[in-house]
C-alpha cells in the first residue's frame, strides 16, 4: 500500500512565528496532495490542493498568504502557517493521491500560545 | 457546494452489537469512501465503493453505494472494543483524483 509520512506530529509555537509541516509520500509519487484542517470533534475541512510544480488551489475562505503550500517534488509537500495566532491551533492532516487512492498522513497537532 | 449528511452523530455500542451509520448527499458522487479515525491520527481507509449498487465487505464491515449515487451506509457486525473511534464517509465527484467531501462523522463510543 501507499504510505504518507507527516512531521512533526505535534508542535507548540509562539504567536507571530511561522511553523512548517512536512508531508512525504514514502513509496509512491504524489502528483497531487491535499491539506486538511480539523477542529476538535469536527470533520476534515479541505484547505487546499497542491499539485507538484504548480501553485496550490485554495478553498474558499482559506488565506493563501497565511497558509503557504509548496509542492516542489513528487514526494514532498509542505504547509507553512505564517504569523501564527492562537486561532490557528488545530489538527492539520495531509493526504497523497496514489494508485491506492487517497492516503492520509498521521496529522500534526499545532498549538499556538 | 456538495454536502454530506452523516448520521448518527454519535452512538454507544456494547460488545457484540451490530452498528449502522449512513451518509446522504444532495448531489451524486462517483466514489464513496469510508474511513476510521482514531484520536490523534489521520483517517484510515476501510472500504471504497466505485459503482452504484455496489456492496462490499471488509471483515466485519459492510458498505453499500446507493443506487441513486446520493447515499451510502456502513455496517459493523459483532462490534468489539477496538471499533471505538470516529467514522467518516467521503464522496468524490468527477475525475479520479478530484477532492473529497467529508461527512460530519459518527463517533462510536462504548456503553458505560
Amino acid at each position: 500500500g501507499a504510505v504518507v509520512s507527516q512531521h512533526p506530529s505535534w508542535v507548540i509555537c509562539k504567536s507571530g512565528t511561522s511553523v512548517k509541516i512536512e508531508c512525504r509520500s514514502l513509496d509512491f509519487q504524489a502528483t497531487t496532495m491535499f491539506w486538511y484542517r480539523q477542529f476538535p470533534k469536527q470533520s476534515l475541512m479541505l484547505m487546499a490542493t497542491s499539485n507538484e510544480g504548480s501553485k496550490a488551489t485554495y478553498e474558499q475562505g482559506v488565506e493563501k498568504d497565511k497558509f503557504l503550500i509548496n509542492h516542489a517534488s513528487l514526494t514532498l509537500s509542505t504547509l507553512t502557517v505564517t504569523s501564527a495566532h492562537p486561532e490557528d491551533s488545530s489538527f492539520y492532516i495531509c493526504s497523497g493521491l496514489s494508485n491506492y487512492g487517497y492516503t492520509f498522513g498521521s496529522g500534526t497537532r499545532l498549538t499556538v500560545v | 457546494g456538495q454536502q454530506l449528511n452523516q448520521s448518527p452523530q454519535s452512538m454507544f455500542i456494547q460488545e457484540g452489537e451490530d452498528v449502522s451509520m449512513n451518509c446522504t448527499s444532495s448531489s451524486i458522487f462517483n466514489t464513496w469512501l469510508w474511513y476510521k479515525q482514531d484520536p490523534g491520527e489521520g483517517p484510515v481507509l476501510l472500504i471504497a465503493l466505485y459503482k452504484a449498487g455496489e456492496l462490499t465487505s471488509n471483515g466485519r464491515l459492510t458498505a453499500q453505494f446507493g443506487i441513486t449515487r446520493k447515499d451510502s451506509f456502513l455496517n459493523i457486525s459483532a462490534s468489539i472494543p477496538s471499533d471505538v473511534g470516529i467514522y467518516f464517509c467521503a464522496g468524490q465527484f468527477g475525475a479520479a483524483g478530484n477532492k473529497l467531501t467529508f461527512g460530519g462523522g459518527t463517533r462510536v463510543l462504548v456503553k458505560p
